[in-house]
């Protein structure tokens, strides 16, 4: 089956720098998504990475190894705003889009 | 200002009763998409629409119908809701081409 791993909660302090991971398991790739939600809000896109390496857009990067099925989203200079889930996404290869659960990312002054 | 437009909001519906959850878009994209969101699962695709007047299956359609009689237009029907259907319903559409989706607001079903 197809499987999208990320970590379901987090925690972080506003200025600091977080990582959060996605491991997925799919019928073939065709690029990798993030998008942010905030609480009660509808998903927004963020990035995407459909080669290997580190895409940067202002505070936030995000990487990609398709050998090791692994992403991760970097926020720098974490804000309150900040405060929000993460959802990652990967297109496989029926171009369906495939959604992890998401990860509740909680920003602490 | 450009974007999709979902109603009802927030809706409280009995068991057994037929509810058509509207969405409207004004970015002239072919793709329509309707998704679910439940707690601790990822978004769910109920059924798409890659261009006006075709249809398609998604992951979870059992209990939901789609109609696509437009570009603009993609409403979702319950036509007899369950419990089980107690969800928040995303539509999204994506620019020909293009993978990345645009969000509607959502709704809140609530079936009792």
């Amino acid at each position: 089956g197809q499987n999208i791993d990320q970590p379901t909660e987090m925690t972080a302090t506003e200025g600091a720098i977080v990582q959060i991971n996605c491991t997925y398991q799919t019928s073939g790739f065709n690029g990798l998504f993030w998008y942010q939600q905030h609480a009660g809000e509808a998903p927004t896109f963020l990035s995407y990475n459909v080669l290997d390496g580190l895409e940067e857009k202002g505070r936030f990067s995000s990487f990609l190894s398709r050998s090791k099925g692994y992403s991760y989203l970097l926020l720098k200079e974490l804000q309150m705003k900040d405060s929000a889930s993460y959802l990652c996404a990967v297109l496989d290869s029926n171009y369906q889009l495939i959604w992890g659960a998401g990860t509740k990312l909680i920003i602490k002054p | 200002i450009a974007g999709i437009t979902q109603a009802p909001t927030s809706q409280i519906l009995a068991a057994g009763r037929r509810m058509t959850l509207r969405c409207t878009q004004d970015m002239r994209h072919n793709a329509m998409y309707w998704y679910r969101q439940d707690l601790g699962l990822g978004l769910r695709l109920i059924h798409y629409s890659n261009t006006a007047g075709t249809t398609g299956k998604g992951e979870v359609p059992d209990g939901y119908s789609v109609s696509r009689a437009n570009t603009d237009d993609f409403p979702l029907t319950l036509a007899s809701a369950v419990p089980s259907q107690t969800s928040v319903y995303f539509c999204a559409s994506s620019e020909p081409g293009a993978n990345v989706l645009t969000f509607g607001a959502g709704s809140r079903l609530t079936v009792l």
